[in-house]
């Protein structure tokens, strides 16, 4: 079952545009949601993150859009950049359970093209 | 160097045998999670510790999986008589605490078994 789901496996971009990558879960209990980047051989890297308490953050050109009753997620890149191009993850945990464990999509392949 | 180190990076091993891969995380983080990408799929998450508590052992596939972590630094996730099913890239993250801190990864290991 999985919980977190990414139905995008690829998306290509023009470079100056925007990038739209999104994600949908389906445990009402996901409180912190975060976005990571993976380049090939590298482990993923923190990107940004956002508490169920608000609906969006932003981080220069990244913004994090947050759905609660849609379930859903969404991460904006203005403008997208050729550097861009990775394996963005999104990933939701329940703090209050106390597991403390993130659950991870299964990735969006961004390719941005010059 | 400051970022979380995996070992070896790469690991070939025949059907059958055991291996051993190898987590330092960030000096300082009481966090460490285990995780593994199979080709194809997302971040699945296998093991997680925190500080002095039990680990939390609820994605570990099998009985033939284990993970210690001593002094609460290094980890060690083992691996016994390993099958082609258990090919994929092991990846080690550890955080600064366990809340809603974003986890740091090393850049795993990629393990073929034959």
């Amino acid at each position: 079952d999985q919980q977190v789901k990414q139905n995008s496996p690829s998306l290509s971009v023009q470079e100056g545009r925007i990038s739209i990558l999104n994600c949908d879960y389906t445990n009402s209990m996901f409180d912190y949601f975060l976005w990571y980047k993976k380049y090939p051989a590298e482990g993923p890297t923190f990107l940004i993150s956002i508490s169920s308490i608000k609906d969006k953050n932003e981080d220069g050109r990244f913004t994090v859009f947050l759905n609660k009753s849609a379930k859903h997620l969404s991460l904006h890149i203005v403008p997208s950049q050729p550097g861009d191009s990775a394996v963005y993850f999104c990933a939701a945990s329940d703090l209050t359970s106390g597991t403390y464990k993130y659950i991870f999509g299964t990735g969006t392949r961004l390719k941005v093209l010059a | 160097g400051a970022g979380v180190s995996q070992s070896p990076s790469n690991k070939v091993t025949e059907k059958g045998k055991d291996v051993e891969l190898r987590c330092d995380p960030i000096s300082g983080h009481t966090a460490l999670y285990w995780y593994r990408q199979s080709l194809g799929q997302g971040l699945e998450f296998l093991i997680y510790f925190q500080g002095n508590s039990a680990p939390d052992k609820s994605g570990l596939p099998s009985d033939r999986f284990s993970a210690e972590r001593t002094g609460g630094s290094v980890s060690t996730l083992t691996i016994q008589r390993t099958q082609q099913e258990d090919s994929a890239v092991y990846l080690c993250a550890s955080s600064y605490d366990y809340s809603n801190q974003p986890q740091h990864f090393g850049d795993g290991t990629r393990l073929s078994i034959l």
